[in-house]
């Protein structure tokens, strides 16, 4: 069975400094894999995906993950952090286009001035 | 092009009482699916819909239950409201259930008391 598991449920960081949220996944096969960002009272809105064609996904607003299969892992990164980055972060799952999502808890990202 | 739409923002109801959600699909796309997020938890997949049938269900009991409309619009039931049944619902619409192309709507707040 897919699971996702994001470790730490809320991380802090400063201003300029580097954001890393942690996402591993459980799967018998390739997956599909995302990271979805919300912001207060709002939907979800996509931030990157893997598509298998590279291991180095880029995103919007400066995000990138990189899809470790050795570690089944596809760790979220930002070099330099911005007060507008404050919101929870998701990441999910699935074996086929078709199918569900599989959400992990999401990590709350708050950011100080 | 619209983006995915759902009706009404936030809902109060009481413990046994029946709810339906409303939900415009993205123009050109046919899929849409339902997702139920408690609080301080990730979305977790209700049902899927396409060309008017269900596609798919997550472990959700049958008092869940869906329509899709001619024109790919959505409605999601629910009945015997429990106070568990409390949270934000998302919509999201796809094409052909390309789950790459999902698109979420801003959600409905569901409050049972």
């Amino acid at each position: 069975a897919q699971s996702v598991t994001q470790l730490g449920s809320h991380v802090s960081v400063s201003e300029g400094a580097l954001v890393l949220l942690r996402c591993n996944y459980s799967s018998s096969v390739p997956p599909y894999l995302f990271w979805y960002v919300q912001y207060p009272n709002q939907g979800l809105q996509l931030l990157l995906k893997y598509t298998s064609a590279a291991t180095l996904v880029k995103g919007i607003n400066g995000f990138e993950a990189e899809f470790k299969k050795s570690e089944t892992s596809f760790h979220l990164t930002k070099p330099s952090a911005h007060m507008s980055d404050a919101a929870e972060y998701f990441c999910a799952v699935t074996l086929n286009q078709g199918g569900k999502l599989i959400f992990g808890q999401g990590t709350e990202l708050s950011v100080k001035p | 092009e619209t983006g995915v739409t759902q009706s009404p923002t936030h809902l109060i109801k009481t413990r046994g009482q029946q709810v339906t959600l409303r939900c415009s699909s993205q123009s050109g796309h046919n899929t849409v699916s339902w997702y139920q997020q408690a609080l301080g938890q990730g979305p977790q997949f209700i049902f899927q819909y396409y060309r008017e049938e269900e596609n798919g269900r997550g472990n959700f009991p049958p008092r869940f239950s869906g329509l899709q409309f001619p024109n790919y619009s959505s409605e999601l039931n629910v009945n015997a409201l429990e106070l568990d049944d409390s949270a934000l619902y998302l919509c999201a619409s796809s094409l052909a259930g390309d789950v790459y192309g999902y698109t979420f709507g801003s959600g409905t707040r569901l409050t049972v008391v």
